[in-house]
């Protein structure tokens, strides 16, 4: 079945720190992807996405992405947390096809320190 | 636009009471999506409608849950019975044609 794996469960950094958040996919085919942030007692809100062209993404925040079609990898990088970004940050894929579900993965729980 | 409008926001109810979710999709999108959240099993999608019509409920959990979309601004997800275990917070999205998904506030459910 398809799948999302974030690498990180709880990531700890302090303010100024960079960041970077790791997202496979095991799928094989053309798709759609997603990170989403969930602050503290929010709904989901997107950060990016990417659907086709430069797989480099760049989203609200200053935060950005990168797809690696050969690794399936989505990963999220920020030069320089801000303790305003604590929160619980979920990769998500849509897959070709499939009706635009999202299928995400379990979450990274990002705390920074101020 | 509002956005994704869900109600209530908080629910506690007692194992076996009926128990309805309500959400109202932002105007104009076709595709609405139920998802629950819970520590154990993270986001899990239930179900999701394309204009109106269910396309895919292979997530609903067992025949307790039920949804429905009777027109293009209103949709519920229905527990009944509802038990301890469907504690959650039950998010709905919507979304137009071939975009990103816009998420509601949730409900959060606390079954006693």
């Amino acid at each position: 079945a398809q799948s999302v794996s974030q690498h990180n469960h709880h990531v700890i950094l302090s303010e100024a720190a960079s960041l970077e958040l790791g997202c496979n996919y095991s799928y094989g085919g053309t798709v759609n992807l997603f990170w989403y942030v969930q602050y503290p007692g929010q709904h989901l809100q997107l950060l990016l996405k990417y659907f086709s062209g430069d797989p480099l993404v760049k989203g609200i925040k200053g935060f950005e992405a990168e797809f690696i079609k050969s690794k399936f990898s989505f990963n999220l990088r920020k030069p320089s947390v801000q303790w305003s970004d604590t929160a619980e940050y979920f990769c998500a894929v849509t897959l070709y096809n499939q009706g635009g579900k999202l299928i995400f993965g379990q979450g990274t729980e990002l705390s920074v320190k101020p | 636009d509002a956005g994704v409008i869900q109600s209530p926001r908080h629910e506690v109810t007692e194992m076996g009471q009926e128990v309805t979710l309500r959400c109202k999709p932002i105007s104009g999108h076709n595709s609405l999506f139920w998802y629950r959240q819970t520590m154990m099993r993270g986001l899990e999608l239930l179900i999701y409608f394309n204009n109106n019509v269910p396309i895919d409920d292979s997530g609903m959990p067992e025949d307790r849950f039920s949804a429905k979309m009777p027109n293009a601004s209103f949709s519920t997800l229905k527990i009944q019975p509802s038990e301890p275990r469907d504690s959650a917070v039950y998010f709905c999205a919507s979304r137009p044609q071939g975009l990103e998904q816009f998420f509601g506030p949730g409900t959060r459910l606390t079954v006693l």
